[in-house]
């Protein structure tokens, strides 16, 4: 199956730090999302990227759809504690109006020091 | 929050025994899902439905058997639990948009399953 490989695995950061994070895949994707995961809860969605060079920001969180579609990329800007949590990539590679078979990344564990 | 409920919220279980875990939905999505969250594996597909009474396998599907007879339920059993199934199971839902949106997975708060 495909895969998606993410790193860095972990970030321990000071508050204040931009963040970068990335997800690459062995093959291409048309879809790329951003989930965040805090402790005892569900993923979230943050940002849902469509077309090839795609820049979408949601706040401080800025995410890209790379030029090959095979890469992604999340940036967090100004970090602050509530930041903390697993943000996971998931990408897609099947027509408009098909059932959604997401893949995922093994997540970046998110730490931030006061 | 989208609305999905999980339930229960967390089970133990001894092996051999079968399981059904249970996923409600009050958005009228088409598309319902299940994942399995592991450490070092992130979220990995076991089975979906598109419409009621139509499902699909997805990539770790053995041993998992779904029903949903209902657009608001999606039942995920284990027939005969192992230990291997231990595990945090999420159900997720999505909707057919144009653009491409229906890739966009909302997910429930996940179940704890134990299996003993």
């Amino acid at each position: 199956g495909q895969q998606l490989n993410q790193s860095p695995q972990s970030m321990f950061i000071q508050e204040g730090e931009d963040v970068s994070m990335n997800c690459t895949s062995s093959s291409i994707f048309n879809t790329w999302l951003w989930y965040k995961q805090e402790p005892g809860e569900g993923p979230v969605l943050l940002i849902a990227l469509y077309k090839a060079g795609e820049l979408t920001s949601n706040g401080r969180l800025t995410a890209q759809f790379g030029i090959t579609r095979k890469d992604s990329f999340l940036n967090i800007s100004a970090s602050i504690p509530s930041d903390v949590g697993i943000y996971f990539c998931a990408g897609h590679a099947r027509e408009p109006g098909t059932a959604s078979k997401l893949t995922f990344g093994t997540g970046t564990r998110l730490q931030v020091m006061l | 929050d989208a609305g999905i409920t999980q339930s229960p919220r967390h089970k133990v279980t001894e092996t051999g025994t079968p399981v059904t875990l249970r996923c409600h939905q009050t958005e009228n999505h088409r598309y319902m899902y299940w994942y399995r969250q592991d450490p070092g594996h992130g979220l990995r597909l076991i089975h979906y439905s598109y419409g009621v009474k139509d499902t699909d396998k997805g990539e770790v599907s053995d041993g998992y058997s779904v029903s949903r007879s209902k657009t608001e339920d999606f039942l995920l059993t284990l027939e005969s639990a192992t230990s291997s199934q231990t595990s945090v199971y999420f159900c997720a839902i999505s909707e057919y948009k144009l653009g491409g949106a229906d890739t966009e997975a909302f997910f429930g708060q996940g179940t704890r399953l134990t299996v003993v």
